[in-house]
């Protein structure tokens, strides 16, 4: 059964750093996601990304962030200067464009520690 | 500003139980409702989808239920086993046009004892 990957599984970076998360969708999606939870907190959305560009974003999905999708298969978040803040598990979600399926298929996330 | 509220946090009961979790939320406005499975360090699976149409869905052990109008849904596991350990989270997807994300409740973390 097709799946979302994200690599890598485990990210550690020092404050300040620019990071790239990665994510593969399920090939026939066209409606990509980012989410993030902080340990022992809600999972939070961070932006919702179709037909090239951001369809949606929260307030935690600042200037410091962005979302990218360079070539037919890789969807990536990118975070420009890390915060301590900015440690948590990343999910990337996908959700194909039919009618009536609204589930969205979520990766094994990529954990984020900012030192 | 959409809340999504799930109880008890933990729980913990011995295998074969037949045990029922709790998810509320504020704004009865939802487009549909989702029950996830996260198991310690992994991602999340889907278990069941609710339309906000839909009273109830069924898979295999689950049931999840959904009132609107009283902002609650409640998963139903039947004879549970230990591989159903794990944290259950529901999530409610606004009806705000053009939204498609999900606002996620605090989990409930479940423990059957074999």
């Amino acid at each position: 059964e097709p799946e979302v990957t994200q690599t890598p599984s485990h990210q550690v970076t020092q404050m300040g750093q620019e990071v790239i998360l990665r994510c593969v969708p399920i090939s026939n999606h066209l409606y990509f996601y980012w989410y993030r939870q902080i340990l022992g907190q809600k999972v939070e959305f961070l932006v919702s990304f179709y037909n090239n560009e951001i369809s949606e974003k929260s307030e935690i999905f600042d200037d410091q962030f962005s979302v990218e999708r360079p070539d037919g298969s890789n969807f990536t978040l990118k975070i420009r200067s890390t915060k301590l803040e900015d440690s948590a598990m990343y999910f990337c979600a996908s959700k194909p464009l039919l009618a009536g399926v609204d589930t969205q298929y979520f990766g094994p996330g990529t954990r984020l520690t900012v030192l | 500003k959409q809340e999504v509220t799930q109880i008890p946090a933990a729980l913990s009961v011995p295998e074969g139980e037949n045990l029922v979790l709790n998810c509320s939320f504020t704004d009865s406005a939802i487009y549909n409702l989702q029950w996830f499975r996260q198991d310690p360090g992994k991602g999340l699976t889907s278990l069941l989808l609710i339309q906000s149409s839909q009273r109830e869905q069924t898979s295999g052990r689950l049931n999840a239920s959904l009132d609107k109008s009283s902002g609650r849904s409640t998963l139903y596991i039947a004879a549970s086993q230990p591989g159903d350990s794990a944290t259950y989270l529901c999530a409610v997807r606004a009806t705000t046009s053009g939204t498609y994300k999900y606002i996620f409740g605090t989990g409930t973390r479940l423990k059957v004892l074999a």
